[in-house]
C-alpha cells in the first residue's frame, strides 16, 4: 500500500533550527513536495526534490534518499509565522500526490 | 504567476440543498485540475481529477453523483456538493498543474462548506 509517515506534532523556539521528517512508501515515486499549511488556509508549496540530496531555499532546507524512502524539511532561524502544519506529499507513478497528515510546527519565544 | 481562486471562500447553506464551489486558473490554461477535502486536523484527501472536456476521475469512495465535477473550459472546474448534509461540512480545495513543466501543483485558497 501507499503511506506517508510524519510525526504530529513538533515544538521548537524561535530562532532555533527544526528538522521535520518524513518517510514514504508509493507506488513508484516522481518526486517529494513539502507544502506549508497554516490554520485555515490552503497548502503553500515549498520545495520539490526528485534526486537525492539536499536543496536550500533561503531559511527552508530539504533532503531526500530514495533508497531509504526518507525525507526532511530543515527550518532554520524559526520565527514566530513559522508556526504552521507541514505537509509532506509523495506523488507515485500516476502523477498523483499522497498525502501525510502533516506535521504540526508551533514555535516558542 | 500560476495563481488558482476559489469561489466563494466559504458558505453555510441547509441540509438537501446543493452548493457549486469553481475553481479557476487565472494566468494559464490547466488541462487538469484536482479536488480535494480536508476535514480538521487531517491531511488532504484527493477526491476526483478534473480534466478539461472529459468526465472526472473519482478516488475509490467518493460518490459522483454527490460530487458533481465539470471542467468545461481549460482556466475553470465546478464542484457541486449535491443534497449536502451535516456529514459533508469540510474544507474544499483545487489545485492545478502547469500545462507544461514540472509536476508542483498550486492550490486554490479553499472553500469552507458548514451545512446546517
Amino acid at each position: 500500500g501507499q503511506n506517508i509517515d510524519q510525526p504530529t506534532e513538533m515544538t521548537a523556539t524561535e530562532g532555533a533550527i527544526v528538522q521535520i521528517n518524513c518517510t514514504y512508501q508509493t507506488s513508484g515515486f516522481n518526486g517529494l513536495f513539502w507544502y506549508q499549511q497554516h490554520a485555515g488556509e490552503a497548502p503553500t508549496f515549498l520545495s520539490y526534490n526528485v534526486l537525492d540530496g539536499l536543496e536550500e531555499k533561503g531559511r527552508f532546507s530539504s533532503f531526500l534518499s530514495r533508497s531509504k524512502g526518507y525525507s526532511y524539511l530543515l527550518l532554520k532561524e524559526l520565527q514566530m509565522k513559522d508556526s504552521a502544519s507541514y505537509l509532506c506529499a509523495s506523488m507515485d507513478s500516476n502523477y498523483q500526490l499522497i498525502w501525510g497528515a502533516g506535521t504540526k510546527l508551533i514555535i516558542k519565544p | 504567476g500560476a495563481v488558482v481562486s476559489q469561489h466563494p471562500s466559504w458558505v453555510i447553506c441547509k441540509s438537501g440543498t446543493s452548493v457549486k464551489i469553481e475553481c479557476r486558473s487565472l494566468d494559464f490554461q490547466a488541462t487538469t485540475m484536482f479536488w480535494y477535502r480536508q476535514f480538521p486536523k487531517q491531511s488532504l484527501m484527493l477526491m476526483a481529477t478534473s480534466n478539461e472536456g472529459s468526465k472526472a476521475t473519482y478516488e475509490q469512495g467518493v460518490e459522483k453523483d454527490k460530487f458533481l465535477i465539470n471542467h468545461a473550459s481549460l482556466t475553470l472546474s465546478t464542484l457541486t456538493v449535491t443534497s449536502a448534509h451535516p456529514e459533508d461540512s469540510s474544507f474544499y480545495i483545487c489545485s492545478a498543474g502547469l500545462p507544461r513543466g514540472g509536476n508542483e501543483q498550486f492550490f486554490g485558497p479553499g472553500t469552507r462548506l458548514t451545512v446546517l
